[in-house]
């Protein structure tokens, strides 16, 4: 099993609409998470933490589940400017044990 | 200006050359990363440096090494390059002291070996 998965997409979704993208990850002793944002040919950008209780940032609602061990990302009124790859990171301790994820490519149609 | 800047952007060489690619920042982060992505495989950590005097293999280090010249200056080299290591190259800074381990991604070096 990978220590991060994420569905690659393409996710497919008019403008105005909901997505939500999940990620899994294996090691229960994972103790932080992110969200990076990558346009095409571009570098990673953070979009957001995630936090235990959950979090939110305008249209951007992240939240983790320890149990299940999965983070979601959930992005409300999709614009066109949100089309691009989401990659899950997670790390499980130092700093080489951050790993990202392959990314969710998410596509909003006009 | 960038704050994290990469040379070259792009760049094709042959098999069996020498070649490094260069990073440098003017975030003042003391922790910086080399990474390169391939298509479905994600962004694999190559070497970390946490400061001048400390130099971390990452994952897949085998075929590559750096040096790191400055605070400011991390450089990744490929000995003998060869095909496999055709990829896009990411260097990455951090402060753990301002944030929450957020990296911060040059824009990228697009390495072709024919």
């Amino acid at each position: 099993r990978k220590e991060v998965e994420q569905d690659p997409g393409p996710f497919n979704v008019p403008e105005g609409a909901t997505v939500a993208f999940n990620c899994t990850y294996s090691n229960s002793a994972s103790q932080s998470f992110f969200w990076y944002r990558q346009d095409c040919r571009k570098e990673p950008k953070l979009l957001m933490s995630v936090y235990s209780s959950g979090n939110e940032d305008g249209r951007f609602t992240a939240q983790l589940n320890r149990a299940s061990q999965y983070i979601s990302l959930l992005i409300r009124d999709s614009k066109l400017s949100d089309s691009a790859t989401y990659l899950c990171v997670v790390r499980s301790g130092g700093y080489q044990k951050v790993t990202f994820g392959t990314g969710t490519k998410l596509q909003v149609i006009p | 200006d960038a704050d994290v800047t990469q040379t070259p952007r792009n760049r094709i060489t042959k098999t069996g050359k020498r070649i490094m690619l260069e990073c440098s920042q003017t975030k003042g982060h003391d922790r910086m990363y080399w990474y390169r992505q391939d298509p479905g495989l994600g962004l694999r950590l190559i070497y970390y440096s946490f400061d001048v005097k400390d130099i971390n293999k990452g994952e897949i280090s085998d075929g590559y090494s750096v040096s790191r010249q400055a605070q400011a200056k991390f450089s990744l080299s490929l000995e003998s390059a060869i095909p496999n290591q055709t990829a896009l190259y990411f260097c990455a800074t951090s402060d753990p002291r301002t944030s929450d381990y957020e990296q911060y991604f040059g824009p990228g070096t697009r390495l072709t070996v024919t």
